[in-house]
């Protein structure tokens, strides 16, 4: 079946450093790729998302290509913040519109 | 600003207690989820409703059950609860059909003990 793998966490970076996490999936048919992300007490919101290969999903800085070749969907951000401090998760739509969802990774950013 | 709105955000319930979660959707959507996020699981899902009828059901225990009066309104009816359902349950909502985003309320963090 349809699956998400992400790299484990957490991930720890300082404040301006570089951000990549992870994402490949298994998939038939080609879904539309998400990333989710989950500040600490609250719930899930869409970050960013991409519906076709090479399509780029972005927002707040941060990227993600739809990688065909490779099966992944890693999330970029040139610049982390303390204020990104939250779990992502990367998500595939399968073919009935149910979200399948990666096991998610902790990101902490240290002043 | 949400477009779905969970109540009660916080539970605490006894074994033989009865209650409900409660979810509403702002968003004109005719697709509603029930997701539970535990820390050994984080993210499972539970039920989906499409159309106002249930369409998914993720060999949840009995003690969880499902209502969905209508396409607006979704909820989950709790009675004999475990220790172990003690987690995050995350109520979404989207259109109907695969690539279309999903949309997540803010939760409703249940405590049973």
């Amino acid at each position: 079946g349809d699956s998400v793998t992400q790299m484990e966490g957490p991930v720890t970076l300082s404040e301006e450093a570089f951000l990549t996490i992870n994402c490949t999936y298994t998939a038939t048919g080609y879904p539309s790729l998400f990333w989710y992300v989950q500040y600490p007490g609250e719930g899930l919101q869409l970050l960013l998302k991409a519906t076709k290969a090479d399509d780029k999903g972005s927002n707040k800085g941060f990227e993600a290509t739809y990688r065909k070749e490779t099966t992944s969907f890693h999330l970029e951000k040139g610049s982390v913040q303390v204020s990104d401090s939250a779990v992502y998760f990367c998500a595939l739509s399968d073919p009935t519109g149910k979200l399948i969802f990666g096991q998610g990774t902790t990101l902490q950013v240290k002043p | 600003e949400t477009g779905v709105t969970q109540t009660p955000r916080h539970l605490v319930m006894g074994m033989t207690n009865k209650k409900s979660l409660k979810c509403e959707q702002h968003l004109g959507h005719n697709a509603m989820y029930w997701y539970k996020q535990s820390a050994k699981k984080p993210l499972e899902l539970m039920f989906v409703y499409s159309l106002e009828e249930r369409v998914e059901n993720n060999s949840v225990p009995s003690r969880f059950s499902p209502e969905c009066p209508n396409s607006s309104h979704l909820f989950l009816h709790l009675h004999t609860l475990q220790p172990e359902d003690s987690a995050l349950y995350l109520c979404a909502s989207s259109q109907i059909g695969p690539g279309n985003t999903i949309y997540f309320g803010e939760g409703s963090w249940l405590t049973v003990v």
